[in-house]
């Protein structure tokens, strides 16, 4: 999606490794940050997201990191499990849009057992 | 299971056409929000609607249009089908008109071709 980019588009890891998924926003003004997983046939689910007055936010296995002078925040996963595979996506409020969401690209996890 | 329904779950349609879609919100939600999702892509912003009003709308032609009933369901209805038409649909519910304030919650999605 435009102004959000998220790298990598691919990921493999094995099972109980750790994965991250980066992204960058471009407006200075977006103040709330989700990520959504979304698995083959379902419409994304929300699984975390952080608002600009904190820098990480964790959840069991899955933590956010937020850097506001960069512009940028990414996603942690650690002991990841199969059931982790699924595609994940990053957003960002866009103002133009009258601070709608703007999603990114989206990155395929894979977790090989 | 997170309440919102959309429906129909797959459509075929043919070029110039035109189709409803439709959406249940979650109850407690003022707010529905559409986005399109072509295959392999992340959701594009359509349109969103609070409280029965038009509140924000993202690059999309005129004949993609929608409406919020006053139980807060909602409809998106595209008009002259084309093929570049087909994708997953999405709508998002939530409460209020930043996401700042809540967190959103999607439907299943309604898969629409266009042949």
């Amino acid at each position: 999606g435009e102004n959000v980019e998220q790298h990598p588009s691919t990921l493999s890891v094995q099972e109980g490794d750790s994965a991250v998924i980066k992204c960058t926003y471009s407006d200075s003004a977006s103040n709330y940050f989700p990520w959504y997983k979304q698995e083959l046939g379902k419409g994304p689910q929300l699984i975390i997201d952080i608002r600009s007055n904190v820098g990480e936010k964790k959840d069991q296995r899955i933590a956010v990191t937020l850097n506001k002078t960069a512009k940028h925040f990414s996603l942690h996963i650690t002991e990841t499990q199969p059931e982790d595979s699924a595609v994940y996506f990053c957003a960002a409020p866009r103002m133009e849009y009258g601070n709608k969401l703007v999603f990114g690209s989206g990155t395929i996890l894979r977790v090989k057992s | 299971e997170t309440g919102v329904t959309q429906s129909p779950t797959h459509l075929i349609k043919t070029r110039g056409q035109q189709v409803t879609l439709r959406c249940s919100s979650q109850s407690g939600h003022n707010t529905v929000s559409w986005y399109q999702q072509a295959l392999g892509q992340g959701p594009q912003f359509i349109f969103q609607y609070y409280r029965e009003e038009e509140n924000g709308r993202g690059n999309f032609p005129p004949r993609f249009s929608g409406l919020q009933f006053p139980n807060y369901s909602s409809e998106l209805n595209v008009n002259a089908l084309e093929l570049d038409d087909s994708a997953l649909y999405l709508c998002a519910s939530s409460w209020g008109r930043g996401w700042q304030d809540t967190e959103a919650f999607f439907g299943q999605g309604t898969r629409l071709t266009v042949v």
